[in-house]
Protein backbone atom coordinates (compact mmCIF):
# COMPACT_ATOMS: atom_id res chain seq x y z
CA UNK A 1 0.00 0.00 0.00
CA UNK A 2 1.16 3.59 -0.73
CA UNK A 3 1.42 5.34 2.09
CA UNK A 4 1.21 9.24 0.49
CA UNK A 5 -0.43 8.57 -2.59
CA UNK A 6 -1.04 11.62 -5.14
CA UNK A 7 -2.77 12.03 -8.40
CA UNK A 8 -2.28 13.03 -11.21
CA UNK A 9 1.57 12.20 -11.75
CA UNK A 10 1.40 14.11 -14.59
CA UNK A 11 0.02 17.47 -16.02
CA UNK A 12 0.01 19.39 -19.32
CA UNK A 13 -2.05 22.01 -19.69
CA UNK A 14 -2.15 25.20 -20.97
CA UNK A 15 -1.75 28.65 -19.64
CA UNK A 16 -5.05 30.04 -18.16
CA UNK A 17 -6.66 26.44 -17.19
CA UNK A 18 -7.80 25.63 -14.01
CA UNK A 19 -5.74 22.59 -12.41
CA UNK A 20 -6.22 20.45 -9.43
CA UNK A 21 -3.81 17.66 -7.78
CA UNK A 22 -5.21 14.95 -5.00
CA UNK A 23 -3.00 13.85 -1.86
CA UNK A 24 -4.51 11.32 0.63
CA UNK A 25 -2.46 9.61 3.04
CA UNK A 26 -2.71 6.02 5.24
CA UNK A 27 -0.63 7.09 7.95
CA UNK A 28 -3.16 8.13 10.21
CA UNK A 29 -0.80 11.51 10.50
CA UNK A 30 -1.87 14.61 11.67
CA UNK A 31 -0.18 16.92 9.29
CA UNK A 32 0.32 17.26 5.71
CA UNK A 33 2.20 19.26 3.42
CA UNK A 34 2.62 20.84 -0.04
CA UNK A 35 6.09 21.50 -1.54
CA UNK A 36 6.92 22.74 -4.67
CA UNK A 37 10.16 21.56 -6.45
CA UNK A 38 11.34 23.73 -9.38
CA UNK A 39 13.80 22.62 -11.79
CA UNK A 40 16.48 23.55 -10.08
CA UNK A 41 15.60 20.94 -7.38
CA UNK A 42 15.07 23.56 -5.33
CA UNK A 43 12.27 22.26 -2.60
CA UNK A 44 10.17 24.88 -1.52
CA UNK A 45 7.11 24.75 1.44
CA UNK A 46 3.87 26.07 0.02
CA UNK A 47 1.09 24.64 2.58
CA UNK A 48 0.80 22.82 5.87
CA UNK A 49 -2.39 21.90 7.61
CA UNK A 50 -2.67 19.90 10.81
CA UNK A 51 -5.69 18.37 11.75
CA UNK A 52 -8.02 20.09 8.32
CA UNK A 53 -6.41 23.43 10.21
CA UNK A 54 -4.42 25.49 8.01
CA UNK A 55 -1.13 25.91 9.71
CA UNK A 56 1.68 27.37 7.24
CA UNK A 57 0.86 29.53 4.14
CA UNK A 58 4.24 30.38 2.74
CA UNK A 59 3.99 33.11 0.17
CA UNK A 60 2.29 31.93 -2.33
CA UNK A 61 0.21 33.62 -5.05
CA UNK A 62 -3.54 33.48 -4.17
CA UNK A 63 -4.11 31.48 -7.54
CA UNK A 64 -3.02 28.38 -4.84
CA UNK A 65 -5.95 27.31 -3.00
CA UNK A 66 -5.27 24.17 -0.90
CA UNK A 67 -8.12 21.81 0.40
CA UNK A 68 -8.01 19.74 3.30
CA UNK A 69 -11.71 17.90 3.24
CA UNK A 70 -10.37 15.43 6.51
CA UNK A 71 -6.74 14.89 7.81
CA UNK A 72 -6.14 11.93 5.53
CA UNK A 73 -6.62 14.39 2.39
CA UNK A 74 -5.00 17.97 1.11
CA UNK A 75 -5.69 18.71 -2.31
CA UNK A 76 -4.53 21.42 -4.06
CA UNK A 77 -6.12 23.39 -6.61
CA UNK A 78 -4.64 26.05 -9.04
CA UNK A 79 -6.20 28.86 -10.84
CA UNK A 80 -5.14 30.97 -14.26
CA UNK A 81 -1.93 28.48 -14.22
CA UNK A 82 0.76 30.36 -15.47
CA UNK A 83 4.13 29.35 -17.10
CA UNK A 84 6.24 29.85 -13.69
CA UNK A 85 4.02 27.38 -12.27
CA UNK A 86 5.56 24.49 -14.62
CA UNK A 87 7.01 22.49 -11.68
CA UNK A 88 6.88 19.18 -9.63
CA UNK A 89 4.87 19.40 -6.71
CA UNK A 90 5.41 17.12 -3.84
CA UNK A 91 2.82 16.07 -0.84
CA UNK A 92 3.93 14.98 1.95
CA UNK A 93 2.62 14.14 5.69
CA UNK A 94 4.11 13.78 8.92
CA UNK A 95 2.87 12.80 12.81
CA UNK A 96 2.52 15.68 15.26
CA UNK A 97 5.35 16.06 18.37
CA UNK A 98 8.60 17.82 19.15
CA UNK A 99 10.63 14.87 18.40
CA UNK A 100 9.07 13.78 14.85
CA UNK A 101 10.09 15.90 11.90
CA UNK A 102 9.98 13.01 9.47
CA UNK A 103 8.17 13.69 6.94
CA UNK A 104 6.73 11.12 4.32
CA UNK A 105 7.00 11.97 0.64
CA UNK A 106 4.61 11.11 -2.37
CA UNK A 107 5.85 10.74 -5.32
CA UNK A 108 5.18 13.97 -7.38
CA UNK A 109 3.07 15.74 -9.75
CA UNK A 110 4.58 16.90 -12.68
CA UNK A 111 3.21 19.84 -13.81
CA UNK A 112 3.89 21.26 -16.77
CA UNK A 113 2.17 24.68 -18.22
CA UNK A 114 2.11 25.71 -22.11
CA UNK B 1 15.60 31.90 10.21
CA UNK B 2 16.52 28.43 10.56
CA UNK B 3 18.64 27.40 7.42
CA UNK B 4 20.86 24.91 5.91
CA UNK B 5 23.66 25.10 3.38
CA UNK B 6 24.82 22.58 0.83
CA UNK B 7 28.29 24.41 -0.40
CA UNK B 8 28.45 21.17 -3.46
CA UNK B 9 26.02 20.76 -6.46
CA UNK B 10 27.94 17.55 -6.91
CA UNK B 11 29.84 15.22 -5.35
CA UNK B 12 31.70 12.56 -7.24
CA UNK B 13 33.51 9.11 -5.70
CA UNK B 14 34.70 5.63 -7.19
CA UNK B 15 32.74 2.20 -5.67
CA UNK B 16 33.68 1.14 -2.55
CA UNK B 17 35.49 4.24 -1.34
CA UNK B 18 33.93 6.53 1.31
CA UNK B 19 31.77 9.40 0.79
CA UNK B 20 30.92 13.20 2.77
CA UNK B 21 27.84 14.95 1.62
CA UNK B 22 28.76 17.92 3.39
CA UNK B 23 26.08 20.36 4.98
CA UNK B 24 26.04 23.42 7.60
CA UNK B 25 23.08 24.42 9.51
CA UNK B 26 22.45 28.17 11.07
CA UNK B 27 20.05 27.54 13.77
CA UNK B 28 18.53 30.07 16.77
CA UNK B 29 18.36 27.36 19.49
CA UNK B 30 18.62 23.42 19.43
CA UNK B 31 18.82 21.90 15.95
CA UNK B 32 16.72 19.19 14.57
CA UNK B 33 18.54 18.19 11.41
CA UNK B 34 17.46 15.58 8.91
CA UNK B 35 19.03 14.07 5.58
CA UNK B 36 16.89 12.87 2.60
CA UNK B 37 17.43 11.29 -0.44
CA UNK B 38 15.84 11.52 -3.82
CA UNK B 39 15.93 9.17 -6.73
CA UNK B 40 15.08 9.66 -10.38
CA UNK B 41 11.68 10.49 -10.34
CA UNK B 42 10.34 9.88 -6.56
CA UNK B 43 9.65 11.35 -3.98
CA UNK B 44 12.01 12.20 -0.98
CA UNK B 45 12.76 9.21 1.09
CA UNK B 46 13.90 10.00 5.15
CA UNK B 47 17.43 8.83 5.95
CA UNK B 48 18.24 10.19 9.38
CA UNK B 49 17.86 12.73 11.67
CA UNK B 50 19.55 14.20 14.98
CA UNK B 51 17.89 15.58 17.29
CA UNK B 52 19.68 14.90 20.51
CA UNK B 53 21.93 12.85 22.23
CA UNK B 54 24.96 10.86 19.87
CA UNK B 55 26.75 12.83 17.30
CA UNK B 56 27.14 10.06 14.88
CA UNK B 57 23.43 8.95 14.07
CA UNK B 58 23.11 5.80 11.89
CA UNK B 59 20.43 5.64 9.33
CA UNK B 60 19.42 3.91 6.17
CA UNK B 61 21.51 2.02 3.76
CA UNK B 62 24.44 2.42 5.78
CA UNK B 63 24.51 5.97 5.81
CA UNK B 64 25.81 7.80 8.75
CA UNK B 65 26.18 11.90 9.60
CA UNK B 66 27.97 13.22 12.33
CA UNK B 67 26.20 16.11 14.51
CA UNK B 68 29.61 18.67 14.99
CA UNK B 69 28.02 21.96 17.45
CA UNK B 70 31.86 23.83 17.10
CA UNK B 71 31.48 23.57 13.31
CA UNK B 72 27.98 24.08 13.10
CA UNK B 73 28.03 21.09 10.63
CA UNK B 74 26.00 17.93 9.99
CA UNK B 75 27.74 16.01 7.32
CA UNK B 76 26.56 12.79 5.55
CA UNK B 77 28.68 9.75 5.19
CA UNK B 78 28.97 6.07 4.29
CA UNK B 79 31.96 3.87 4.45
CA UNK B 80 31.83 2.43 1.35
CA UNK B 81 29.62 4.24 -1.61
CA UNK B 82 27.72 1.77 -4.13
CA UNK B 83 26.88 3.20 -7.74
CA UNK B 84 23.40 2.39 -6.35
CA UNK B 85 23.62 5.37 -3.85
CA UNK B 86 24.00 7.75 -6.72
CA UNK B 87 21.04 10.36 -6.17
CA UNK B 88 20.04 13.50 -5.25
CA UNK B 89 20.84 14.35 -1.31
CA UNK B 90 18.75 16.80 1.10
CA UNK B 91 19.88 18.19 4.07
CA UNK B 92 17.03 19.81 6.45
CA UNK B 93 16.61 21.70 9.49
CA UNK B 94 12.95 22.13 11.34
CA UNK B 95 12.09 25.51 11.69
CA UNK B 96 11.24 26.35 15.75
CA UNK B 97 8.25 26.08 16.65
CA UNK B 98 6.45 25.22 13.18
CA UNK B 99 5.75 22.11 11.75
CA UNK B 100 8.10 22.09 8.60
CA UNK B 101 11.10 21.58 7.71
CA UNK B 102 13.38 23.78 5.27
CA UNK B 103 15.64 22.30 2.95
CA UNK B 104 19.09 22.94 1.37
CA UNK B 105 19.32 23.43 -1.81
CA UNK B 106 20.53 19.14 -2.72
CA UNK B 107 23.71 17.62 -3.67
CA UNK B 108 24.13 15.59 -6.34
CA UNK B 109 25.96 12.06 -5.92
CA UNK B 110 27.31 10.29 -8.21
CA UNK B 111 29.30 6.97 -7.88
CA UNK B 112 30.95 5.27 -10.56
CA UNK B 113 31.88 1.72 -10.61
Amino acid sequence: DTAVSQTPKYLVTQMGNDKSIKCEQNLGHDTMYWYKQDSKKFLKIMFSYNNKELIINETVPNRFSPKSPDKAHLNLHINSLELGDSAVYFCASSREGRNTGELFFGEGSRLTVL
Amino acid sequence: AQSVAQPEDQVNVAEGNPLTVKCTYSVSGNPYLFWYVQYPNRGLQFLLKYITGDNLVKGSYGFEAEFNKSQTSFHLKKPSALVSDSALYFCAVRDTGFQKLVFGTGTRLLVSP
